[in-house]
């Protein structure tokens, strides 16, 4: 399938701490990529995005860093909080459809 | 401004059975997709329509199909289902292609 799924790797953080989740995309082509948070019980929700034209986006404590020469992009979250706690989702655009990756299981402990 | 709204939020059916699921997007957002989310598969691109019409459709087999209204509202079938279609459809929607899309809080299907 496009978006395979394997077993969830999981970040376990202290509370206060910067979180940086990690996602390598696959297709050269993408221009466009997006963060995504869900929490359990919900949908996908946004966070923060990045155009191919820029390698680095802030938003309010998250900030996307974006690695074309090797298909990287990476999401950090300064100061992280309980609410933080989430599966964490990059998604790629390489045509109309995004594409996900597998996710990543963001914990965060007091 | 309403987020995008799924109905229903749960629905158990046995297999052989077929379903529908229904999403509203977001006011003025004319692109509708649906994802289906599994634990072992996570999220897989069903389909997306634009203006009532398919734009780009994933790896699934012809028991899923999908259509749009002329109010952007959609619609997924999935007929003769099968226990591995249990998961959680998601509907997302953006004003058009090349945007960040947003979703609505999907609806959980249980084939027994």
């Amino acid at each position: 399938g496009e978006s395979v799924g394997l077993h969830l790797p999981t970040l376990s953080v202290q509370e206060g701490d910067n979180s940086i989740i990690n996602c390598a995309y696959s297709n050269s082509a993408s221009d466009y990529f997006i963060w995504y948070k869900q929490e359990s019980g919900k949908g996908p929700q946004f966070i923060i995005d990045i155009r191919s034209n820029m390698d680095k986006r802030q938003g309010q404590r998250v900030t996307v860093l974006l690695n074309k020469t090797v298909k990287h992009l990476s999401l950090q979250i300064a100061a992280t909080q309980p609410g933080d706690s989430a599966v964490y989702f990059c998604a790629e655009n390489p045509t109309d459809k995004l594409i996900f990756g597998t996710g990543t299981r963001l914990q965060v402990f007091p | 401004k309403a987020g995008v709204t799924q109905t229903p939020r749960y629905l158990i059916k046995t297999r052989g059975q077929q379903v529908t699921l229904s999403c509203s997007p977001i006011s003025g957002h004319r692109s509708v997709s649906w994802y289906q989310q599994t634990p072992g598969q996570g999220l897989q691109f069903l389909f997306e329509y634009f203006s009532e019409t398919q734009r780009n459709k994933g790896n699934f087999p012809g028991r899923f199909s999908g259509r749009q209204f002329s109010n952007s509202r959609s619609e997924m079938n999935v007929s003769t289902l099968e226990l591995g279609d249990s998961a959680l459809y998601l509907c997302a929607s953006r004003r058009q292609g090349n945007e960040k899309l947003f979703f609505g809080s999907g609806t959980q299907l249980s084939v027994l």
